[in-house]
């Protein structure tokens, strides 16, 4: 089965810092990765998927910008953040059989 | 297109009795369906899925889910409501024709009164 890891779990940064969030997947091989926002009280918004190695998808248009250097490893980035960059940020793959998404315990981001 | 909609952002139920959560979806060609749960301060985990076949489907913690082609809904029950079911419950469609993308809900929170 797929296990899901990110890093860190909680951060506090001033505005005008950069961001880096890593989501590293175990047990399976050439996944489908996501990144998906949770701001606070709201739904869930789907910010960038991948399909392989170098290949990132861009759903919202915004101050950050997602990298997969390698196969099993998902990294979420910011030249600079602003305050509505704060929120729940989770990684999720794809699963195998059913199409189903599989989430990893997400980092709580809180730009202040 | 797919679209999801789930009647009621917040849903309040005494410990014991029958949790009911609305869900109904859009879309063009045959669904998976998903239902989601998550605890504060974690990650979604799957309750239960539809693909094909049975329309009734099972899933952890008792949960169960109902797929009605007919009036495109995918409700999520629970006989009997425990303390520890409060939560946010994410209800999710993807059509089997696409891999890339699953629709969420804009969620449900679930509260239970002792």
């Amino acid at each position: 089965s797929q296990t899901i890891h990110q890093w860190p779990a909680t951060l506090v940064q001033p505005v005008g810092s950069p961001l880096s969030l890593e989501c590293t997947v175990e047990g399976t091989s050439n996944p489908n990765l996501y990144w998906y926002r949770q701001a606070a009280g709201r739904g869930l918004q789907l910010l960038f998927y991948s399909v392989g190695i170098g290949q990132i998808s861009s759903e919202v248009p915004q101050n950050l910008s997602a990298s997969r250097p390698q196969d099993r490893q998902f990294i979420l980035s910011s030249k600079k953040l602003l305050l509505s960059d704060s929120g729940f940020y989770l990684c999720a793959v794809l699963g195998t059989q059913s199409y189903e998404q599989y989430f990893g315990p997400g980092t709580r981001l809180t730009v202040t | 297109a797919q679209s999801v909609t789930q009647l009621g952002s917040h849903v309040s139920v005494s410990e014991g009795a029958l949790v009911l959560l609305r869900c109904n979806y859009s879309s063009s060609v045959p669904p998976y369906l998903f239902w989601y749960v998550q605890y504060p301060n974690q990650g979604l985990q799957l309750l239960l899925k539809y693909t094909t076949g049975a329309t009734l489907v099972k899933g952890i913690n008792g949960f169960e889910a109902e797929f009605k082609k007919s009036e495109t809904s995918f409700h999520l029950t629970k006989p009997s409501a425990h303390m520890s079911d409060a939560a946010e419950y994410f209800c999710a469609v993807t059509p089997y024709s696409s891999a890339s993308k699953i629709i969420f809900g804009s969620g449900t929170r679930l509260s239970i009164r002792p």
